[in-house]
């Protein structure tokens, strides 16, 4: 089946800038999705990008998509300690099937 | 606020009791999921459901059943509950718009003594 990989831990310094790597299976995803997960909360979705995409901005995150590498990241200028969470990385390939996650980040931001 | 309500939120119970989880959702959305999220693990899709009495597998459906009578509640079924199926169960509705997103709930812990 296809397959979502994520490292599973990063450490940042607040102010600093968190990047999340995610890689992906699927050549024919059509969207790819973050999540955030802070304790004992369900997943928030942040934000997503469509496949014919290579980059979207909301604020203090930055989406970058390489299609051809099938490599999504997901980058967080003027990390906070608020920002610390797990942050999961989704895609699905048509409107009909489930979203496949990968087993998320845990990003610790350190004052 | 997508409007979905887990109950249970905590459970505790023994090995080979049944066990019954409830999603509730207040919009309407014709795609209700039920996930497990364990550490290690991630999020794995157990069951889902397209509509009303419309339900398929997922990649952990072993020992789950689910059932939807009704568009705003989707039953996820433990028919004898084991110790490996200690876990934090969410349940998510999918988006109406193109994108497909999924919101999820609060999600219900449960363990199994």
């Amino acid at each position: 089946g296809e397959d979502v990989e994520q490292s599973l831990f990063l450490s940042v310094r607040e102010g600093d800038s968190s990047v999340i790597n995610c890689t992906y299976t699927d050549s024919s995803s059509t969207y790819l999705y973050w999540y955030k997960q802070e304790p004992g909360a369900g997943l928030q979705l942040l934000t997503y990008i469509f496949s014919n995409m290579d980059m979207k901005q909301d604020q203090r995150l930055t989406v970058l998509l390489n299609k051809k590498d099938k490599h999504l990241s997901l980058r967080i200028a003027d990390t906070q300690t608020g920002d610390s969470a797990i942050y999961f990385c989704a895609e699905i390939s048509s409107g009909n099937t489930p979203l496949v996650f990968g087993k998320g980040t845990r990003l610790s931001v350190i004052a | 606020d997508a409007g979905i309500t887990q109950s249970p939120r905590h459970k505790v119970t023994e090995t080979g009791t049944p066990v019954t989880l409830r999603c509730h959702q207040t919009e309407n959305h014709r795609y209700m999921y039920w996930y497990r999220q364990d550490p290690g693990h991630g999020l794995r899709l157990i069951h889902y459901s397209y509509g009303v009495k419309d339900t398929d597998k997922g990649e952990v459906s072993d020992g789950y059943s689910v059932s939807r009578s009704k568009t705003e509640d989707f039953l996820l079924t433990l028919e004898s509950a084991t110790s490996s199926q200690t876990s934090v169960y969410f349940c998510a509705i999918k988006g109406q718009g193109d994108a497909g997103e999924l919101f999820f709930g609060e999600g219900s812990r449960l363990t199994v003594l």
